[in-house]
């Protein structure tokens, strides 16, 4: 019954090189979020997508991209991931951009070694 | 602009007694308020959540919130917490209308003594 998924659940990568987390939805949400949280910390939106347009946060490092192929997946790809990049990678959706309640994946701890 | 505050990092009670884990905010428009409660490596997960309809909003496993505006107030409780119920909780606000712009508060992490 899993509605937004996350994979993998645990992924480990190099330092500086690069690395693709997945996530896909069933509902049919025409918005998808990614957000970084580390330690003991509340999550960082990284950017979202409404449909097809990407917003990206302000302070969001030109390290981490995203794609949305279409309506059900999206990706986020770190380009040459740091130490200070190891966190949980949250996907979440929402049916639409306002008030309305995020769906959130299990999410997925980065390592970098 | 909008901001949440949670008063507390860390709450502790026992078994059977009552949970209070509070939120503050700030918003310019009249906002949303959600409480959402993440467990040990998972994902967030909707507790309640309030948008401009009654001001007691109740929530899954036993959890209710006020929100008091004259206060601009969020609390969370529960009457008797359960062992269930140690987990992060986070208070975010959301503005109306346009693109959703979240804020989490920083997190509240609550122990249940048996």
């Amino acid at each position: 019954d899993a509605m937004v998924i996350q994979n993998p659940r645990y992924q480990v990568t190099q330092f500086g090189k690069p690395v693709t987390l997945s996530c896909s939805q069933t509902l049919n949400h025409n918005v998808m979020y990614w957000y970084q949280q580390k330690s003991s910390q509340a999550p960082k939106l990284l950017f979202h997508y409404y449909d097809k347009d990407f917003n990206n946060e302000a302070d969001t490092p030109d390290n981490f991209q995203s794609r949305r192929p279409n309506t059900s997946f999206c990706f986020l790809d770190i380009r040459s991931p740091g130490l200070g990049d190891a966190a949980m990678y949250l996907c979440a959706t929402s049916r639409g951009p306002s008030n309305e309640k995020l769906f959130f994946g299990s999410g997925t701890q980065l390592s970098v070694l | 602009a909008q901001s949440v505050t949670q008063l507390d990092s860390h709450v502790s009670v026992s078994e059977g007694t009552p949970v209070l884990l509070r939120c503050n905010y700030s918003s310019s428009y009249s906002p949303s308020l959600f409480w959402y409660v993440q467990h040990p490596n998972k994902g967030l997960q909707l507790l309640l959540k309030y948008t401009s309809a009654a001001t007691l909003v109740k929530g899954i496993n036993g959890f209710e919130a006020e929100f008091k505006k004259s206060e601009t107030s969020f609390h969370l409780t529960k009457p008797s917490a359960h062992m269930s119920d140690a987990a992060e909780y986070f208070c975010v606000v959301t503005l109306p209308g346009g693109y959703q712009k979240v804020t989490f508060g920083t997190g509240t992490k609550l122990q249940v003594i048996p």
